[in-house]
């Protein structure tokens, strides 16, 4: 079975410019989380679908970030306009079971570095 | 104050050694407690999950929770060279945000 299956895998982009981070969850899991990790910090929820719909985006920095699920299936994160501090790796996960931790599986992480 | 704190390292120990993880977080709410591993370059796979206050044993790690003092530690038994990676401390309340803590790189030295 294939995991969470995220692209691209690395990104260089320009302050200013636009970049689209796309993840394909576990078949079958409803549930599709975004977490980044910036520089020297931890790693951090930015928001949580389930299946469309938004369950909780209060990890969301600020408005350039736009996450959509369509079809309640793949995932977007788009960043526009990105700033420098954008920088990082940005990781999907998906669970079939909600409210508890042990069922999360994480993606390798899109790396995006924004110069 | 941060909700989890966690010593970033790096631990270095010889092989076949005893590691000893830990994490400490403030707040009380958490109910999940969870150990992740990551490799350079890859996503964070979890190795060991607690729910509440106890003891878990799998294989060669324990994981050990100890909700009165808000402390977690994660124990490593002889030790490998591929147990070498960063190990990420991580909780939750009864909802779906984990929190991490920033994680500890341990090399275990061949």
């Amino acid at each position: 079975e294939a995991g969470v299956t995220q692209f691209p895998s690395h990104s260089v982009i320009e302050k200013g410019q636009t970049v689209t981070l796309r993840c394909d969850p576990i078949s079958g899991h409803d549930n599709l989380y975004w977490y980044r990790r910036v520089m020297g910090k931890e790693i951090k929820f930015l928001l949580h679908f389930v299946k469309e719909s938004k369950q909780d985006e209060s990890g969301m920095p600020n408005n350039r970030f736009l996450a959509e699920r369509t079809g309640g299936t793949y995932s977007t994160l788009k960043v526009q306009p990105a700033e420098l501090e954008d920088s990082g790796v940005y990781f999907c996960a998906s669970s079939q079971v909600r409210g508890s931790g042990n069922t999360i599986y994480f993606g390798e992480g899109s790396w995006l570095t924004v110069v | 104050q941060k909700e989890v704190e966690q010593d970033p390292g790096p631990l270095s120990v010889p092989e076949g050694a005893i590691v000893s993880l830990n994490c400490t977080y403030s707040n009380s709410a958490f109910q999940y407690f969870m150990w992740y591993r990551q490799y350079s370059r890859k996503g964070p796979e979890l190795l060991m999950y607690t729910y509440s206050s106890g003891n878990k044993e799998d294989g060669r790690f324990t994981a050990q929770v100890d909700k009165s003092s808000k402390y977690i530690s994660l124990f490593i038994r002889d030790s490998q060279p591929s147990d070498s990676a960063t190990y990420l401390c991580a909780m939750n309340e009864l909802d779906d945000k984990i929190i991490f803590g920033k994680g500890t790189r341990l090399h275990i030295l061949p």
